[in-house]
């Protein structure tokens, strides 16, 4: 069973400060990992992907890679209150067949002002 | 209309009823999912579909059931569902790759989502 794990939370930061948000999967052959923020009540929407081992930057966002140690990250720089949600992890699942995607469980932000 | 849609946004349905949930996806992806997702716990996949084709069935109860009648369009068919199948379901497409790399538009693209409730 592949799975991704994360810390389910709260993690809470204080405004400005930065939220560092870990996942750990255990699929050695993924190749293709997402970062999905989740608002209460509403459906997920993406914020970064990334496939590279190192990082990649988009704004106040940056995605971490570690494939060798089977791990990626997302860190928020200068946090917002509005940034508070839930952030889930993904990577995609390829078979013979198509592909599939496997989430984990999220870890809930609080970012306090 | 844009991205992926999702009819009806709301449903409060009795355990002997019948009903569709509908999803409709305007990005001309070739593949389409349902995900279940209660509250504090990860999404779980229930269905997929490849070029219209079910590949992956997760175990579901037979009380779902899923139709997918071209690329653009998925139902899921609820009947005799039990109070613990309250729950946000929700519809996903995406463009299947069967190789190469991806870009940053091949992702999944989910609609709002459908609140169940089941009394």
């Amino acid at each position: 069973q592949k799975e991704v794990e994360q810390n389910s939370g709260p993690l809470s930061v204080p405004e400005g400060a930065i939220a560092s948000l870990n996942c750990t999967y255990s699929d050695r052959g993924s190749q293709s990992f997402f970062w999905y923020r989740q608002y209460s009540g509403k459906s997920p929407e993406l914020i970064m992907f990334i496939y590279s081992n190192g990082d990649k930057e988009d704004g106040r966002f940056t995605a971490q890679l570690n494939k060798a140690s089977q791990y990626v990250s997302l860190l928020i720089r200068d946090s917002q209150p509005s940034d508070s949600a839930t952030y889930l992890c993904a990577f995609i699942e390829q078979h013979n067949y198509g592909q599939n995607f496997v989430f984990g469980p999220g870890t809930r932000l609080s970012v306090l002002p | 209309e844009t991205g992926v849609t999702q009819t009806p946004r709301h449903l409060v349905m009795g355990m002997t009823n019948k009903k569709s949930l509908k999803c409709e996806q305007h990005l001309g992806h070739n593949a389409m999912y349902w995900y279940k997702q209660s509250a504090k716990k990860p999404l779980e996949l229930m269905f997929v579909y490849n070029f219209k084709e079910q590949t992956e069935n997760n175990s579901v109860p037979s009380r779902f059931s899923p139709e997918c009648p071209n690329s653009s369009h998925l139902f899921l068919h609820l009947h005799t569902l039990q109070p613990e199948d309250s729950a946000l379901y929700l519809c996903a497409s995406s463009q299947d790759l069967a190789a190469g790399r991806l870009s940053s538009t091949d992702t999944q693209y989910f609609g709002p989502g459908t609140r169940l409730t089941v009394l």
